[in-house]
């Protein structure tokens, strides 16, 4: 298994801008999540969804569109890129919502920087 | 809604000294606990997790955490630590929900010889 990738690693966008971050696990997992990573703030959800179809926002959705059309998938949207979004992005997965099942996977993170 | 609070930002310790990196979190019905290892430009891994049982928790690598309910901790420790264990580490609770792990803001915990 590959566990959980994304890409791209690395982004500089320009104010404005839109883009997709690619998130994909081959676990299958129902429950998918983004994370962003600033410093000295941890990680803050910023959407999630609990199996294809169906997602929710999580504590710092703004500015960030998600879907979830496939189990394996879950891209995470910025439509209109602001340097506010500067940060590290994590997808995670986990094969169910139930505590009982819980170990959730990181992905390796994308590092964007709007300018 | 639930929190959790990391004392310490940074840990600067020396090699094979002890090392106790401070978690705590809002009380809850249930409580889900875990600590989570990020080392240098990598993701997260799962260290270790309170889900149920006894209340002291190990992982492969030598940590330790203790769930105490009454002082609404966690915290993590190692007997003797290694300089492959400079990392940040953070704590996480689940939420009441089930729907996501709640953060704390990090210990960057720095092993030097």
């Amino acid at each position: 298994n590959a566990g959980v990738t994304q890409t791209p690693k690395f982004q500089v966008l320009k104010t404005g801008q839109s883009m997709t971050l690619q998130c994909a696990q081959d676990m299958n997992h129902e429950y998918m999540s983004w994370y962003r990573q600033d410093p000295g703030m941890g990680l803050r959800l910023i959407h999630y969804s609990v199996g294809a179809g169906i997602t929710d926002q999580g504590e710092v959705p703004n500015g960030y569109n998600v879907s979830r059309s496939t189990t394996e998938d879950f891209p995470l949207r910025l439509l209109s890129a602001a340097p506010s979004q500067t940060s590290v992005y994590f997808c995670a997965s986990r094969l169910q919502a139930r505590p009982s099942s819980y170990e959730q996977y990181f992905g390796p993170g994308t590092r964007l920087t709007v300018t | 809604a639930q929190s959790v609070t990391q004392l310490d930002s940074q840990v600067p310790v020396f090699e094979e000294a002890p090392v106790e990196l401070r978690c705590n979190y809002s009380s809850s019905v249930s409580v889900y606990l875990f600590w989570y290892v990020q080392y240098p430009n990598q993701g997260l891994q799962l260290l270790l997790k309170y889900l149920s049982g006894s209340t002291l928790v190990e992982s492969i690598n030598g940590f330790e955490a203790e769930f105490n309910k009454s002082q609404t901790s966690f915290h993590l420790r190692k007997p003797s630590v290694h300089i492959s264990d400079t990392a940040e580490y953070f704590c996480a609770v689940l939420s009441q929900a089930g729907t996501a792990l709640i953060f704390g803001k990090g210990t960057t915990l720095s092993v030097s010889s």
